[in-house]
């Protein structure tokens, strides 16, 4: 099984909700990314969690803020978000995030702020 | 911050035919990975290589990891209309990162 998956499939929001992304693998993976991706370019890094720890911060603006409650799952919160921020967004899991290693992604949540 | 040069950038093909992409790169990868994506969904590992110069197969699917570490090409042999999507490249440099570098994708249209 190397199945990650994440809730919900769409998002609608508006600038002033707040709402969270979910993602969970059973895979026993230690390490767990967050991706944005636009329509037709590569997917972007935004988080990495190894053995429930952040490991690297790719410089995301603090309106989407990183939950890992076990090595199980992944939270987004999404807070004030901007049109802009309207994406794509991919969890993906990994054995433990030191490298040479396969990353698994999710279906991703199709996010749209208005 | 590094990049990976991926071409081309899109194919049509016919049915039946073969397609050959590359990615390359300035900098040295420890791993290499291959993804196809479909329309709103997340990229699904296809190939990965972990040793230059290394070859691997999957039905249809080869892909090889450069000598140099710096580059790696994906090949689909007899293509079929299910191949279409967006294919992407992606490497791990040797930091003990998880991080990968993506390429910018070839977008395969198979005409049947």
């Amino acid at each position: 099984d190397t199945e990650v998956t994440q809730t919900p499939k769409h998002l609608v929001m508006g600038m002033t909700n707040k709402k969270s992304l979910k993602c969970e693998q059973h895979m026993g993976h230690r390490a767990m990314y967050w991706y944005k991706q636009k329509a037709k370019k590569p997917p972007e890094l935004m988080f990495v969690y190894s053995y429930e720890k952040l490991s690297i911060n790719e410089s995301v603006p603090s309106r989407f803020s990183p939950e890992c409650p076990n090595s199980s799952l992944l939270n987004l919160h999404l807070h004030a978000l901007q049109p802009e921020d309207s994406a794509l967004y991919l969890c993906a899991s990994s054995q433990t995030g030191t490298g040479n290693e396969k990353l698994f992604f999710g279906s991703g949540t199709q996010l749209s702020v208005l | 911050g590094q990049q990976l040069n991926q071409s081309p950038q899109s194919m049509f093909i016919q049915e039946g035919e073969d397609v050959s992409m590359n990615c390359t790169s300035s900098s040295i990868f420890n791993t290499w990975l291959w993804y196809k994506q479909d329309p709103g969904e997340g990229p699904v590992l296809l190939i990965a290589l972990y040793k230059a110069g290394e070859l691997t197969s999957n039905g249809r699917l080869t892909a090889q990891f450069g000598i140099t570490r710096k580059d790696s090409f994906l090949n689909i042999s007899a293509s079929i209309p299910s191949d279409v999507g967006i294919y992407f490249c992606a490497g791990q440099l040797p930091s003990n990162t998880g991080k990968l570098i993506f390429g910018q994708g070839t977008t395969l249209q198979v005409k049947p």
